[in-house]
């Protein structure tokens, strides 16, 4: 998947703990998003950050989750006091930050939440 | 508010036929057009793009075709092979902007 990567593949939390997804972009790459893909459903927006900013969280929830995308190393999801609702696929894709290198997003190969 | 939709979740095809997926729009702002494959586990895999400018673009065995008027596209397949079931995103955006899915459409090519 074009260098994105994520890690953990696979976090168990207990219900009230914390997650935290990292994300590397491919290398070069200044654009992140995260979608989340709950069982037997679609990709779902959740933010699209460049590094130190924020363009669009419109698809976050507006409690206990969280994102950035410092100048120096990964982007990070956080989700705090994780409830069984957030078990879910959360993957991250990344794009060059010049228009004229393309407009695609390229993907990891996602973090597997469960919460238990 | 879904923007991008795949109202067909599942379709098989014999292998060596012709393979359609279908994917409608509602945004005509949307410029930019994509497919993306993905296996149970996996993160989803670029496939082909098409610009708002073009109609139709090809690459080896998949064309993806855009109807703007009917804000409509479909990828093409041809011939299907079994290495080919997997389910199938479509994506759309607008310069600067997110990127929207539709639900995805399961393929199963059977041999």
């Amino acid at each position: 998947n074009a260098g994105v990567m994520q890690n953990p593949r696979h976090l168990v939390r207990r219900r009230g703990q914390e997650a935290r997804l990292r994300c590397s972009p491919v290398k070069g790459h200044s654009h992140v998003y995260w979608y989340r893909q709950l069982p037997e459903e679609g990709l779902k927006f959740m933010v699209y950050l460049q590094k130190e900013n924020i363009i669009d969280e419109s698809g976050m929830p507006k409690e206990r989750f969280s994102a950035e995308f410092p100048k120096e190393g990964p982007s990070i999801l956080r989700i705090q006091q994780v409830v069984r609702g957030d078990s879910a696929a959360y993957f991250c894709a990344s794009k060059p930050g010049t228009p004229s290198s393309g407009n695609t997003i390229y993907f990891g190969e996602g973090s597997w939440l469960t919460v238990v | 508010d879904q923007q991008v939709k795949q109202n067909s979740p599942s379709l098989s095809v014999q292998e060596g036929r012709i393979s359609i997926l279908n994917c409608d729009y509602t945004n005509s702002m949307f410029d930019y057009f994509l497919w993306y494959k993905k296996y149970p586990a996996e993160g989803p895999t670029f496939l082909i793009s098409i610009s708002s400018i073009k109609d139709k673009n090809e690459d080896g065995r998949f064309t993806v075709f855009l109807n703007k008027s009917a804000k409509h596209l479909s990828l093409h397949i041809v011939p299907s092979q079994p290495g080919d079931s997997a389910v199938y995103f479509c994506a759309a955006s607008a310069v600067g902007n997110q990127f929207y899915f539709g639900t995805g459409t399961s393929l199963t090519v059977i041999p």
